[in-house]
């Protein structure tokens, strides 16, 4: 079946430092792939998404590429924020069931950045 | 995009209880869904909520055990029966539109703690 993995945290790192959180999918088709995010105590709010492939996402200085070749969506980002200390979570859309926001999580990767 | 509001925001209820969560959307849905993030994890669907019909519950879940309703397009409520401390996690309604590449969109959550 679909399945979402995304390297192991916490990521601890400096701030203006250069971020890459990898994930790898396993899919049938061709599924849409998000990037949400968690800040401390509270919900998830989509950061970015790509829905074809060689697509790039972006917002708030974050970037993610969908490489169907190596069935990969990277986060990336060059200069990280204290307030960017959250936890990330990759994800893709289900497409079994006609595209209709059901998602498969990743595990999520802490990030923490210090001042 | 969509406006979710669930309460309550989080609860501490003893061993053999049960909590309703509610769900309220701010405009009509296609999809309502139920995930469930235990400590330390990542997010696993629950069910999905059908309205006017049982929900469809993923491997795992059952009926008895996490009711759901869904009266109309803009509302949902999970129950968590007969509570134990395994059930202390944060439920996460999501809401989506059937079509392509669609995300989803998610509450703030409910934060619960079984003593």
């Amino acid at each position: 079946g679909n399945s979402v993995t995304q390297m192991e945290g916490p990521v601890t790192l400096s701030e203006e430092a250069f971020l890459t959180i990898n994930c790898t999918y396993t899919a049938t088709g061709y599924p849409s792939l998000f990037w949400y995010v968690q800040y401390p105590g509270e919900g998830l709010q989509l950061l970015l998404k790509a829905t074809k492939a060689d697509d790039k996402g972006s917002n708030k200085g974050f970037e993610a590429t969908y490489r169907k070749e190596t069935t990969s969506f990277h986060l990336e980002k060059g200069s990280v924020q204290v307030s960017d200390s959250a936890v990330y979570f990759c994800a893709l859309s289900d497409h079994g069931s006609s595209n209709t926001g059901k998602l498969i999580f990743g595990q999520g990767t802490t990030l923490q950045v210090k001042p | 995009s969509a406006v979710i509001s669930q309460k309550p925001s989080r609860d501490i209820c003893q061993r053999g209880t049960s909590l309703t969560i509610q769900c309220q959307v701010d405009s009509q849905v296609t999809m309502m869904f139920w995930y469930r993030q235990q400590p330390g994890q990542s997010l696993t669907l629950i069910a999905t909520a059908n309205q006017g019909s049982e929900a469809t519950y993923e491997s795992g879940f059952v009926i008895d055990k996490f009711p759901i309703s869904r009266p109309n397009l803009t509302f949902s409520t999970l129950t968590v029966s007969n509570m134990s401390p395994e059930d202390s996690s944060i439920y996460l309604c999501s809401v989506g539109y059937r079509g392509l590449n669609t995300e989803a969109f998610f509450g703030q959550g409910t934060r619960l703690t079984v003593v």
